[in-house]
């Protein structure tokens, strides 16, 4: 079984600061990671992906996260926040079952609301 | 269409009613999920199409929820009586098989059962 901790439900952060959301996951099987975000009623929109090489993976909209097995962490980070950054951020897993169901296991999201 | 396709965006149902989503996926992917988001409970799998069969169902919450798909294409997902719990907002997802769950979402269909 697999699940996802995301610690934070609100970060506040003010315009042009840098901002970490913190992703923990738990898995007995080799996972695959992912970053998803939501605007005001929209669907999910992948931010960034990782399946395996770097663990220094970059993304849309300037974001980047770092892949820690040591740690099973997946943090996002954004050297400098923008109005139009304010949405929820969802971390997720897979399996990345070879019988192809990848199905994913969020975490319970985080609410970013940027302070101009 | 370029995107994935949920209709309607919004449903409001009496309670007991039974109700029909779509999900229209991007031409080509294989593989479809349907998800569910509620305020209690975050967002939850329901059930994994590869093709037109269903191999993961053990996400559907109940037996009054059913899904098929059709052609390797359109899905729907069907909610039989329902109940207000049952209101949230329904996610349609498609992706290419083996691409280690990066999907590409649908707008959702928000569900009130009053």
């Amino acid at each position: 079984a697999q699940s996802v901790t995301q610690l934070d439900s609100q970060v506040p952060v003010f315009e042009e600061a840098p901002v970490e959301l913190r992703c923990n996951y738990s898995s007995s099987v080799s996972v695959y990671l992912f970053w998803y975000v939501q605007y005001p009623n929209q669907g999910l929109q992948l931010l960034l992906k990782y399946l395996s090489g770097s663990t220094l993976v970059k993304g849309i909209n300037g974001f980047e996260a770092e892949f820690n097995k040591s740690q099973t962490s997946f943090h996002l980070r954004k050297p400098s926040v923008h109005i139009s950054d304010t949405a929820e951020y969802f971390c997720a897993v897979s399996s990345g079952s070879n019988f192809g169901n990848e199905k994913l296991t969020f975490g319970t999201g985080t609410r970013l609301t940027i302070i101009p | 269409g370029a995107g994935v396709s949920q209709s309607p965006s919004n449903k409001v149902t009496e309670k007991g009613k039974d109700v029909e989503l779509r999900c229209d996926p991007i031409s080509g992917h294989t593989a479809l999920y349907w998800y569910r988001q509620s305020l209690g409970q975050g967002l939850e799998f329901l059930i994994y199409f590869q093709g037109n069969s269903a191999p993961d169902k053990s996400g559907l919450p109940s037996d009054r929820f059913s899904a098929e798909r059709t052609g390797g294409s359109v899905s729907t997902l069907t909610i039989q009586r329902t109940q207000q719990e049952d209101s949230a907002v329904y996610l349609c997802a498609s992706s290419l098989k083996h691409r280690g769950g990066e999907a590409f979402f649908g707008q959702g269909t928000r569900l009130t059962v009053v």
